[in-house]
């Protein structure tokens, strides 16, 4: 079964920096595009960031572009998503997951990892 | 970027009843148009990709149309765990987009 897990989640003050790291099992991770997904408090979901299958390509969302950083080990099947600059309205549970295909759907989520920005 | 605009913001229905909502997006995403379900406290899982591909493992009372910028899920006979909210995303050009949710209550 696919598993993915985050780590790497909680209280940082505005202006600072956190590492969110995923670890990924039961699928063959250079095969598939993997990509993070936010949730503010109440809100719906925000497309983040996402990467290729050979960790070669990435893509943002306006709102991170230039603060946020994804990135793969494939030898570890780890995504890790750096993000910098961290402003109050970043503050979201954050979800790596992994595409399903040639479609770019989502077909694996993690459970999620909490980001709290506030002073 | 491509908005993704969905309608109604919530709907409540009786178990046993067929309900449909609606995505449109702001121009032609070529069928590349998923929808997700969320239960509270819990992470998505997609019903439906492509516009009309069922997940494995989804119920067959879940089904997607549609072309061009509009699209639909249909829910035949809700059951009392289809409680949650209803996202589409397309897939077509990054980013890709959300649109805003549609909640399902059960009357």
């Amino acid at each position: 079964d696919v598993q993915l897990l985050e780590s790497g989640g909680g209280l940082v003050q505005p202006g600072g920096s956190l590492r969110l790291s995923c670890a990924a099992s039961g699928f063959s991770f250079s095969h598939f595009a993997m990509t993070w997904v936010r949730q503010a408090p109440g809100k719906g979901l925000e497309w983040v960031s996402a990467i290729n299958s050979r960790g070669q390509t990435t893509y943002y969302a306006e709102s991170v572009k230039g603060r946020f950083t994804v990135s793969s080990d494939i030898s570890k099947s780890t995504l890790v998503l750096q993000m910098n600059s961290l402003r109050a309205d970043d503050t979201a549970i954050y979800y790596c997951a992994k595409e399903g295909g040639s479609w770019g759907h989502i077909d694996s989520w993690g459970q999620g990892t909490l980001v709290t920005v506030s002073s | 970027d491509i908005q993704m605009t969905q309608s109604p913001t919530s709907l409540s229905a009786s178990v046993g009843d067929r309900v449909s909502f609606t995505c449109r997006a702001s121009q032609n995403i070529n069928n590349y148009l998923n929808w997700y379900q969320q239960k509270p406290g819990k992470a998505p899982q997609v019903l439906i990709y492509a516009t009309s591909s069922l997940e494995s493992g989804v119920p067959s009372r879940f089904s997607g149309s549609g072309s061009g910028t509009d699209f639909t899920l249909t829910i035949n006979s809700l059951q009392p765990e289809d409680l949650a909210t209803y996202y589409c995303q397309q897939s077509f050009r990054t980013p890709y987009t959300f649109g805003q949710g549609t909640k399902v209550e059960i009357k």
